[in-house]
């Protein structure tokens, strides 16, 4: 089975722009969650989706928003970055909705300029 | 909220030489943790889930067990190979998203 997707692997972007950045689970995998990853915090929740629906969102401004497909598919977008918003991003599937255990793709390392 | 501490932060070890990780947490009904491996640069790898008390779980080196306060990840005759971040993060009875600890930065030296 193929794992987790994400594209692009490497984005460099300047202050004020937006970007949006793709997630594809693996195969059969309804659940799906992004993290970001920086050195100081460690990794953060941002948001958990199931079905289309968004489950949980986590302690990040509005600026940070998100989505998922009929297929399963998530993206997420974050508007007017900021220098600070310089991290690895990460995507996770789960095979089971809540409890289950994640399996992460190799991330999008973005960064502000 | 859920809190989550690894230690050390840092470990280096010589090759052959055996040690733990720590993972201690408070969290509202726990009802498991998962252990991750995390090579620099790329996305974290699942380990095991452990679902309860006295649970032990291995693969190869590695050797999980837990308890109602902490998590322990045992590291027997490491390989350079070993060295990661390993990061855990319980999982807990409400509806909340999971917290992950900052990790334990694995040095193993030949």
């Amino acid at each position: 089975k193929a794992g987790v997707t994400q594209t692009p692997r490497y984005l460099i972007k300047t202050r004020g722009q937006q970007v949006t950045l793709s997630c594809s689970p693996i195969s059969g995998h309804r659940s799906v969650s992004w993290y970001q990853q920086t050195p100081g915090q460690g990794l953060q929740f941002l948001f958990e989706y199931f079905s289309e629906t968004q489950r949980n969102k986590g302690n990040f401004p509005g600026r940070f928003s998100g989505r998922q497909f009929s297929n399963s598919r998530s993206e997420m977008n974050v508007s007017t970055l900021e220098l600070g918003d310089s991290a690895l991003y990460l995507c996770a599937s789960s095979p089971r909705d809540r409890d289950g255990e994640q399996y992460f793709g190799p991330g999008t390392r973005l960064t502000v300029t | 909220e859920d809190q989550v501490t690894q230690s050390p932060e840092a470990l280096r070890l010589q090759e052959g030489e055996s040690s733990s990780l720590n993972c201690s947490y408070t969290v509202s009904g726990l009802r498991g943790l998962f252990w991750y491996r995390q090579d620099p640069g790329k996305g974290p790898e699942f380990l095991f889930t452990l679902y309860s008390a006295g649970e032990e779980k291995e693969k190869e080196r590695l050797k999980a067990t837990l308890t109602k306060k902490e998590s322990f990840l045992h590291i027997t005759a490491p390989k350079p190979e070993d060295s990661a971040t390993y990061l855990c993060a319980p999982l807990n009875s409400g509806n909340t998203p999971l917290v992950f600890g900052k990790g334990t930065r694995l040095s193993v030296i030949a």
